[in-house]
């Protein structure tokens, strides 16, 4: 089975600094896809970024961005110029890629991102 | 574009009490899923479903079933409530072709207390 493990329980960050999010995950399946997950207090789950395993180079939207590192199985976010906004939990998620079976996502236990004005 | 629409938002139970939770798409999706999320951690799968009229279990499906008799509809039905029921509960749906899955959708979620 497919294990996700986040070992920041909460982080803090002042205002307009970077942040970095860490996640690891075990599988092993080679096609498979990682996703970012950001929960604000109104609950509401909204994607952040996706990565697909077999695409090299990392995905970007805007101020966020992940580092991939397939061989250590290791999928951090990175996030720029932090905003008020930011603050939320943050979930990492493992999809496989094919094959039948649960199709649903697995997810880590989370971290909750603090920004310091 | 509604997305994804659960009801109720919050409901409290008693021990032994049963319930439907509602959960609809507007998107067309084909696949739909049901997750728990316990207080600090991160969802679990209860069950899913890739088509109209069927559905399998995920990780924690005991104590819950469903149905999926439209595209759009995929209830979650809780029999016999107990207190470790008690959770956030989201629906969300994907849509997939080909094996390639073109992104979820979550719903706002459903707060249960079950005393």
């Amino acid at each position: 089975a497919q294990t996700v493990t986040q070992s920041q329980p909460e982080m803090s960050v002042q205002e307009a600094e970077t942040v970095t999010l860490s996640c690891t995950y075990d599988t092993s399946e080679s096609d498979y896809y990682l996703f970012w997950y950001k929960q604000p207090p109104s609950r509401q789950m909204i994607l952040v970024i996706r990565q697909e395993a077999y695409k090299q180079q990392n995905a970007t939207e805007n101020r966020f961005s992940v580092n991939f590192q397939k061989a250590a199985k290791s999928f951090s976010l990175k996030i720029s110029d932090s905003q008020l906004g930011d603050a939320a939990m943050y979930f990492c998620a493992y999809k496989r890629g094919t094959g039948g079976g649960a199709d649903g996502l697995t997810f880590g236990k989370g971290t909750h991102l603090i920004i310091q004005p | 574009n509604a997305g994804v629409t659960q009801t109720p938002k919050f409901r409290i139970l008693k021990i032994g009490q049963s319930m439907t939770l509602q959960c609809t798409q507007d998107m067309n999706h084909n696949y739909m899923y049901w997750y728990r999320q316990d207080p600090g951690m991160g969802l679990k799968l209860i069950y899913y479903s890739v088509g109209a009229g069927i559905t399998d279990k995920g990780e924690v499906p005991n104590g819950y079933n469903v149905s999926r008799s439209t595209t759009e509809d995929f209830p979650l039905r809780l029999e016999l409530a107990a207190p470790s029921q008690t959770s956030v509960y989201f629906c969300a749906s994907s849509y997939r072709r080909r094996d390639v899955n073109y992104g979820y959708t979550f719903g706002s979620g459903t707060r249960l207390t079950v005393v």
